[in-house]
């Protein structure tokens, strides 16, 4: 098992609500990307934060946002939930240093918007 | 950007028997290619991973293939076993700073018949 971490495991939100999700990264690893699966798919790429800033984002609407903190850990932000957000949201932690970047994932959380 | 395809998208092999699991991918400038391996409610688990400078890597029974110029890649599993019964996700990114995101495939389910 990897040292990624996310809380919480399971979450129900109803539609407008608002959501944040957390993710610890494994030590030493200063970059945490964030993805979304729906059911039977594979994972969506989000954003990714390196040191404390974001580094790329993938096709989602502003209202998914994100922090990253000084120690590496980050927050996902869904403002307005639709129905169609409900998904496992995962978290990867990778070490950027310019070559490898092998990322390891968390066991994500799995959100349902009633 | 980049597009991953992945075939199959299932799987069934007789125990002892060899899976191969095959993906394309579009963008040139994809040079890290990871296979992740999900069993039901867990996480994608990076079972092996191949960069674009070799074009094959071997890990006791999984071994992965790289064509550049055919921009496809391949996965090896020999000896099939019951726990090897899962789904199979490639993955393809670069590693230029800000562009390191994973664009994942649709899955392969794979199933080791007894």
């Amino acid at each position: 098992e990897t040292g990624v971490t996310q809380s919480p495991t399971h979450l129900i939100k109803t539609r407008g609500q608002q959501v944040t999700l957390r993710c610890s990264s494994q030590s030493g690893h200063n970059t945490v990307s964030w993805y979304q699966q729906a059911l039977g798919q594979g994972p969506q790429f989000i954003f990714q934060y390196y040191r404390e800033e974001e580094n790329g984002r993938g096709n989602f609407p502003p209202r998914f946002s994100g922090l990253q903190f000084p120690n590496y850990s980050s927050e996902l932000n869904v403002n307005a939930l639709e129905l169609d957000d409900s998904a496992l949201y995962l978290c990867a932690s990778s070490l950027t240093s310019g070559g490898a970047n092998e990322q390891f994932f968390g066991p994500g959380t799995r959100l349902t918007v009633l | 950007g980049e597009n991953v395809e992945q075939h199959p998208s299932t799987l069934s092999v007789q125990e002892g028997d060899s899976a191969v699991i095959k993906c394309t991918y579009s963008d040139s400038a994809s040079n890290y290619f990871p296979w992740y391996k999900q069993e039901l409610g867990k996480r994608p688990q990076l079972i092996i991973d191949i960069r674009s400078n070799v074009g094959e890597k071997k890990d006791q029974r999984i071994a992965v293939t790289l064509n550049k110029t055919a921009k496809h890649f391949s996965l090896h599993i020999t000896e099939t076993q019951p726990e090897d019964s899962a789904v199979y996700f490639c993955a393809a990114s670069s590693t230029n700073f800000g562009n390191e995101k994973l664009t994942f495939g649709t899955g392969t389910r794979l199933t080791i018949i007894p």
